[in-house]
């Protein structure tokens, strides 16, 4: 166990609706990225936080977006939900003197119908 | 990255064996890789790490090889176990960001 903690751990929701996922990183990380899994496939990276603002981004749409908050947790929004989006979302936390090494949580199961 | 849909390549081998998995890496400026475990249900584990300026590294069990002039990356579990089933990726990173590799999945029988 990593101590990355995500909720909820699974969610379902409908075509167009809007959806925030919640990431509390582990004890002493201060950045945070987000990454999405479709099934069988490797994970993705959307977007990574560091000191309350975005620190790079991956290749998607604008209706991914996100927050940091002072005590280093995080969220992650999608807006205008697709069936594509149907997949894990993974949050990963990193400590101040290794930003590339990245512990990862249990993961939100996301189903859009 | 290419879909590979539901179809990860897989590496069947019994108890006690020596397993080793391969990544070919696409990033000649990446100079940090990580091996994750995935188990079904679960986020990516940790297993071990290696920076570019290393060809060879060990953990517990694990050892990996890292080979740039060829942009490839191994795995390898001495005397793999029924609890080292799992999808395991290689990630690599020029900063921050992981870029992940397809995946292998590892089928250990008893």
């Amino acid at each position: 166990e990593t101590g990355v903690t995500q909720s909820p751990t699974h969610l379902i929701k409908t075509r167009g609706q809007q959806v925030t996922l919640r990431c509390s990183s582990q004890s002493g990380h201060n950045t945070v990225s987000w990454y999405q899994q479709a099934l069988g496939q490797g994970p993705q990276f959307i977007f990574q936080y560091y000191r309350e603002e975005e620190n790079g981004r991956g290749n998607f749409p604008p209706r991914f977006s996100g927050l940091q908050f002072p005590n280093y947790s995080s969220e992650l929004n999608v807006n205008a939900l697709e069936l594509d989006d149907s997949a894990l979302y993974l949050c990963a936390s990193s400590p101040r003197d290794s930003q590339e090494t990245q512990y990862f949580g249990p993961g939100t199961r996301l189903l859009v119908l | 990255g290419e879909n590979v849909g539901l179809h990860l390549p897989t590496l069947s081998v019994q108890e006690g064996d020596n397993s080793i998995i391969n990544c070919a890496y696409s990033n000649s400026a990446s100079d940090y890789f990580i091996w994750y475990k995935q188990e079904s249900g679960k986020g990516p584990q940790f297993i071990i790490d290696i920076r570019s300026n290393m060809d060879k590294r060990q953990g517990q069990r694990v050892t990996v090889l890292l080979n740039k002039t060829v942009k490839h990356l191994s795995l390898q579990i001495a005397a793999t176990q029924p609890g080292d089933s799992a999808v395991y990726f290689c990630a690599e990173t020029g900063y921050s960001t992981l870029t992940f590799g397809k995946g292998t999945m590892l089928l250990v029988s008893p």
